[in-house]
């Protein structure tokens, strides 16, 4: 089944504590983003990735680093997680970001909270 | 990106079609109109995309107006299964970098009654 898998699906941290949430798609998409979802903020993205070895930054990267060594892998990392960063973090993926006509994948989310 | 506008919520009962509205009057003529769903607890899930012509899928329709300053999503018989956000997204075509980028507004929270 085309899908793109995050893990964990929830977790609950202390403030400060290196934390990776992963991303994998298997579908062989290019394009890869990370999004956060925020109560009266709506989704708001991070970060994406073209194709391996490029990102760039979205809207609200503070806080977060990404990397895209292979096509199908790209986790997100939280190297000195805060409280503001407590949100509902969600990976998608995309044939390509090039053509508008592509629709994204989703995953099913990360619910993170950092006390 | 050129701006969507919705209404913040709409409901309907179940089996009846679905009207829902999204204006972009400052839409280019290399802007798709994309339309996104999202079901409580889940991500977002794609519904159906369009340039100028009508579109159809098994998920609902897609109405562009004439001048493609206005679209309509319909979903022709609404199920408890529907009631979600809906998001209008225009999407530039053959466009690198951020410009190409999904970019969510508010979108429309629709309620369905049994």
């Amino acid at each position: 089944e085309a899908q793109v898998t995050q893990n964990p699906r929830y977790l609950i941290t202390v403030t400060g504590k290196k934390l990776t949430v992963t991303c994998s798609q298997n579908m062989n998409h290019e394009y890869m983003s990370w999004y956060r979802q925020d109560p009266g903020l709506g989704l708001r993205q991070i970060y994406y990735s073209m194709n391996v070895e490029v990102t760039d930054k979205g809207d609200v990267p503070e806080g977060y680093k990404v990397s895209r060594k292979e096509k199908r892998n790209f986790p997100l990392i939280l190297e000195s997680p805060s409280p503001n960063q407590t949100s509902l973090y969600f990976c998608a993926s995309s044939p390509s970001l090039g053509q508008a006509f592509y629709g994204y994948t989703f995953g099913s989310g990360t619910r993170l909270t950092v006390v | 990106d050129a701006k969507t506008t919705q209404p913040n919520s709409m409901e309907s009962n179940e089996e009846e079609p679905v009207h829902l509205p999204c204006n972009h009057s400052t839409i280019s003529g290399t802007d798709y109109i994309h339309w996104y769903r999202q079901l409580p607890s889940q991500g977002p899930e794609y519904v159906i995309h369009g340039l100028t012509s009508n579109v159809n899928n098994r998920m609902a329709s897609l109405a562009i107006a004439e001048d493609r300053k206005s679209s309509t999503l319909i979903l022709h018989r609404a199920t408890l299964r529907d009631a979600a956000v809906y998001y209008c997204i225009l999407r530039e075509m053959n466009y690198g970098g951020s410009q190409g980028n999904l970019i969510f507004g508010k979108g429309t929270k629709l309620s369905v009654k049994p």
